[in-house]
């Protein structure tokens, strides 16, 4: 079954510093990928999505990330930070095979003053 | 475009009481699905509607969890009997094939 892994359940930044929140996809197959954020008391909502089209690809808010299929990898960054930014941020796959949408345990971004 | 509806948005119950969920899609997609988002957890998949269709329900407790979508439209989500341990917020979401999930606000459950 497809799945991600988030290294780092909790990352902390100052405002206006580099965000890297990390996401490592299993698949031999390129799947589909998301990124989610989610506000306290809110659902889920897209930052943005790798469909195999360009490998770098640009969101909402400023972030984007980039698709690398030699380290299964797919990061979410943001090169300033902003105090709204501070959510907990979810990546999650799709087969290109199936439909099934699985998430990973998330990453609490913390943005300090 | 009207998003994923869902009601209600909090309840509270005593455990061992029943409960359920109603979720609204998006309009003309046919795929839905319920997480389970337990406090500092990802969402865990419990079923997956393809149309009035399970696709995936390995992860539904199904001695105290059922869901249906009979018209292939909305859902419903039932909890009975309910334990402490369901106290969780309740997501439906829905899309199209092989595209992004949209997602409804949540209910959050509370089992006292």
């Amino acid at each position: 079954a497809q799945s991600v892994t988030q290294l780092g359940s909790h990352v902390s930044v100052s405002e206006g510093a580099l965000v890297l929140l990390r996401c490592n996809y299993s698949s031999s197959v390129p799947p589909y990928l998301f990124w989610y954020v989610q506000y306290p008391n809110q659902g889920l909502q897209l930052l943005l999505k790798y469909t195999s089209a360009a490998t770098l690809v640009k969101g909402i808010n400023g972030f984007e990330a980039e698709f690398k299929k030699s380290e299964t990898s797919f990061h979410l960054t943001k090169p300033s930070a902003h105090m709204s930014d501070a959510a907990e941020y979810f990546c999650a796959v799709i087969s290109n095979t199936g439909n099934q949408f699985y998430f990973g345990t998330g990453t609490s971004l913390t943005v300090i003053p | 475009e009207a998003g994923v509806a869902q009601s209600p948005r909090y309840k509270i119950i005593e455990k061992r009481q029943s409960v359920a969920f109603w979720c609204n899609p998006i309009s003309g997609h046919a795929t839905l699905y319920w997480y389970q988002q337990i406090l500092g957890q990802g969402p865990k998949l419990l079923i997956q509607f393809q149309n009035n269709g399970v696709v995936d329900d390995s992860q539904l407790p199904k001695d105290r969890f059922s869901a249906e979508r009979l018209k292939g439209v909305d859902s419903t989500l039932k909890i009975q009997p309910a334990k402490l341990e369901d106290s969780a917020v309740y997501l439906c979401a829905s899309s199209l094939q092989n595209t992004e999930a949209f997602f409804g606000q949540g209910t959050r459950l509370t089992v006292v």
